[in-house]
């Protein structure tokens, strides 16, 4: 059983338009990431949201962590070749405060972004 | 150095053979996890270490997978008779452990070592 599922899986869209990652969950997460995977590298933290409801906006993307710190969203604006790659959420699960908690990655998101 | 350092970043070896992929993590850093992904795919989660112990390796695909870590720090993967289906990158990444709420749990990963097995 997946922890964190992401859809969709894959997407293909033209420059110029807008899309939206959603991340899912049935576990209340402490924080959740959202990463970016390009090709060759490991991926890299955009974002953290650690409060129910959060709103980040990062230029052109925006996060929101849900309200009962289930679920979040990526939403892109103006898509841009440049957003090309794999895009990861992932979340700390709720412990008792002091205890040391594992990092769970969803199954990605994969973007291409074409002219 | 700065980051997490794998090395090597590319091992090509024969069927049947075995391997040793190792991960320096970032000082300070309790977390480490190991993590494989196949062309094209998301992460694979094999396991993870809070300080040397492992309170999870549930990820591992078959006992001929092992890791172990010493001194908090490094980390070495064990992949014992290789076989073709192993072939993928394998990740290191490392965090701070305690969350508490504050987003503190961001992971570092390392480039990666690209295994090939023939």
């Amino acid at each position: 059983t997946q922890l964190l599922e992401q859809s969709p899986q894959f997407l293909s869209i033209q420059e110029g338009e807008n899309l939206t990652v959603y991340c899912n969950s049935s576990s209340v997460f402490s924080s959740l990431q959202w990463y970016r995977q390009e090709p060759g590298e490991g991926p890299v933290l955009l974002v953290t949201v650690v409060t129910g409801g959060e709103v980040k906006k990062l230029k052109r993307l925006t996060f929101q962590f849900g309200d009962a710190r289930k679920d979040s969203s990526l939403h892109i604006t103006a898509a841009q070749p440049g957003d090309t790659g794999l895009y990861l959420c992932a979340g700390a699960l709720n412990t008792n405060t002091g205890t040391a908690s594992k990092l769970t990655f969803g199954t990605g998101t994969r973007l291409q972004v074409t002219l | 150095g700065a980051g997490v350092s794998q090395s090597p970043s590319n091992k090509v070896t024969e069927k049947g053979k075995d391997v040793e992929l190792r991960c320096d993590p970032i000082s300070g850093h309790t977390a480490l996890y190991w993590y494989r992904q196949s062309l094209g795919q998301g992460l694979e989660f094999l396991i993870y270490f809070q300080g040397n112990s492992a309170p999870d390796k549930s990820g591992l695909p078959s006992d001929r997978f092992s890791a172990e870590r010493t001194g908090g720090s490094v980390s070495t993967l064990t992949i014992q008779r290789t076989q073709q289906e192993d072939s993928a990158v394998y990740l290191c990444a490392s965090s701070f452990s305690l969350d508490r709420g504050l987003g503190k749990t961001e992971a570092f990963f390392g480039q990666g070592t690209r295994l090939t097995v023939v």
